[in-house]
């Protein structure tokens, strides 16, 4: 079946520290794959997508490449900000589907300190 | 992209009484999901509401627990029925289907406590 795994937080930085958010997964196929944060008291943003092998989906300093061969989508900013301080999600949808619903990590929480 | 606003934002309940959160999306969308996010936990998909037809639950969550309406296709509301203190989580309602892309959008949750 359908899975994401997620390295467990929580994770603590400090500002300008380098980030890293392993994201791996199981599917069939191609799925598509996201990164989602949730901010302290608020829903779920979209961070970044990638549709395809190889894509590489990017936001606000974040980014993550799209790995068939080793089946991952990890999460990296190169440098930390406090207001970089939430929960990450990293999920999937099976391609082609057509129920576009998703599956979700556990979520890692990060907390960046001044 | 989809606004998408859910009221209420917050409650507090008695043990055995009902709540019905409601989800507004800012434009038609084709699919609508309901989550619950338990304390420190991830997204659990409790159904998918599809306008005409009805609610697909996931397992471990019935419609006498759960009802859920998808009357237009801008709208969907979720009921938590007969509530215990092990319903109290954060409920999350999203929409698909926009433009064709695979993309869920996400409300802000209705935070829920039961006491």
């Amino acid at each position: 079946g359908n899975s994401v795994t997620q390295m467990e937080g929580p994770v603590t930085l400090s500002e300008e520290a380098f980030l890293t958010i392993n994201c791996t997964y199981t599917a069939t196929g191609y799925p598509s794959l996201f990164w989602y944060v949730q901010y302290p008291g608020e829903g779920l943003q979209l961070l970044l997508k990638a549709t395809k092998a190889d894509d590489k989906g990017s936001n606000k300093g974040f980014e993550a490449t799209y790995r068939k061969e080793t089946t991952s989508f990890h999460l990296e900013k190169g440098s930390v900000q406090v207001s970089d301080s939430a929960v990450y999600f990293c999920a999937l949808t099976p391609l082609g589907s057509g129920t576009y619903k998703y599956i979700f990590g556990t979520g890692t929480r990060l907390k960046v300190l001044a | 992209s989809a606004v998408i606003s859910q009221k209420p934002s917050r409650d507090i309940c008695q043990r055995g009484t009902s709540l019905t959160i409601q989800c507004q999306v800012d434009s038609q969308v084709t699919m609508m999901f309901w989550y619950r996010q338990q304390p420190g936990q991830s997204l659990t998909l409790i159904a998918t509401a599809n306008q005409g037809s009805e609610a697909t639950y996931e397992s471990g969550f019935v419609i006498d627990k759960f009802p859920i309406s998808r009357p237009n296709l801008t709208f969907s509301t979720l009921t938590v029925s007969n509530m215990s203190p092990e319903d109290s989580s954060i409920y999350l309602c999203s929409s698909a289907g926009t433009s064709g892309t695979d993309e869920q959008f996400f409300g802000p949750g209705t935070r829920l406590t039961v006491l």
